[in-house]
């Protein structure tokens, strides 16, 4: 069975800094992992989607990678702001059209 | 594009009263997905579908629940009777094929939710 973990749960940085967030699964025979973006008492936001036989994806500020043979998955935000503060959830599916499995997430705080 | 809409965005009903959550997927998706979001256990999977058909409801905790899909524009996800156990947020999500090279994508994209409190 498909578990996907989020390490950290809760990240505090000060505004400009780089982070990483991680996400791990424990089938490596994914199809799509997605990351998405939440912010409180909204719905999901698609950030970045990478294909299994893809390594990453990048769009603006995000970047992520992924390994799957590693079950490993990163999200990188450059240059962190304030209005990045939110929580951060990492979803895969084992086969096309299928649902997808959401890890816990990480909830981001960017202090100005 | 209007996005997935659902409807009722909140909903506050009593023990043992019915519930029914509406999802407008986007135009020319073919997957629909009802998902509900706890403190608890996160995000799971009630039920989806593929061109209005149910193909995995493993993830409809028991008989109180019930999904339809009378057509690709429309569903439907029912509690009766509501329990305060279900207090939650569903959401539906919807996607389509899309053509990549020689890959198929299968995006999907989230609606806004329904937070639902039974007392």
């Amino acid at each position: 069975k498909q578990e996907v973990t989020q390490i950290p749960a809760a990240l505090s940085v000060p505004e400009g800094e780089n982070l990483v967030l991680n996400c791990s699964f424990t089938d490596s025979a994914i199809y799509n992992l997605q990351w998405f973006r939440q912010d409180p008492g909204k719905g999901l936001t698609s950030l970045l989607l990478i294909q299994s036989s893809q390594r990453e994806q990048t769009s603006g500020r995000l970047n992520a990678s992924l390994d799957k043979s590693s079950g490993r998955s990163t999200l990188y935000i450059a240059a962190s702001q304030p209005g990045d503060s939110a929580t951060y959830l990492c979803a895969v599916n084992n086969q096309a059209g299928t649902a997808l499995i959401f890890g816990k997430g990480t909830t981001l705080s960017v202090s100005s | 594009d209007a996005g997935v809409i659902q409807s009722p965005r909140h909903e506050v009903t009593e023990m043992g009263q019915e519930v029914t959550l509406r999802c407008k997927p986007i135009s020319g998706h073919n997957s629909l997905f009802w998902y509900r979001q706890t403190m608890m256990r996160g995000l799971e999977l009630l039920i989806y579908f593929n061109n209005n058909v149910p193909i995995d409801d493993s993830g409809m905790p028991e008989d109180r629940f019930s999904a339809k899909m009378p057509n690709a524009s429309f569903s439907t996800l029912k509690i009766q009777p509501s329990e305060p156990r279900d207090s939650a947020v569903y959401f539906c999500a919807s996607s389509r094929l899309t053509s990549g090279g020689l890959r198929r994508v299968y995006e999907q994209y989230f609606g806004p939710g329904t937070r639902l409190t039974v007392t």
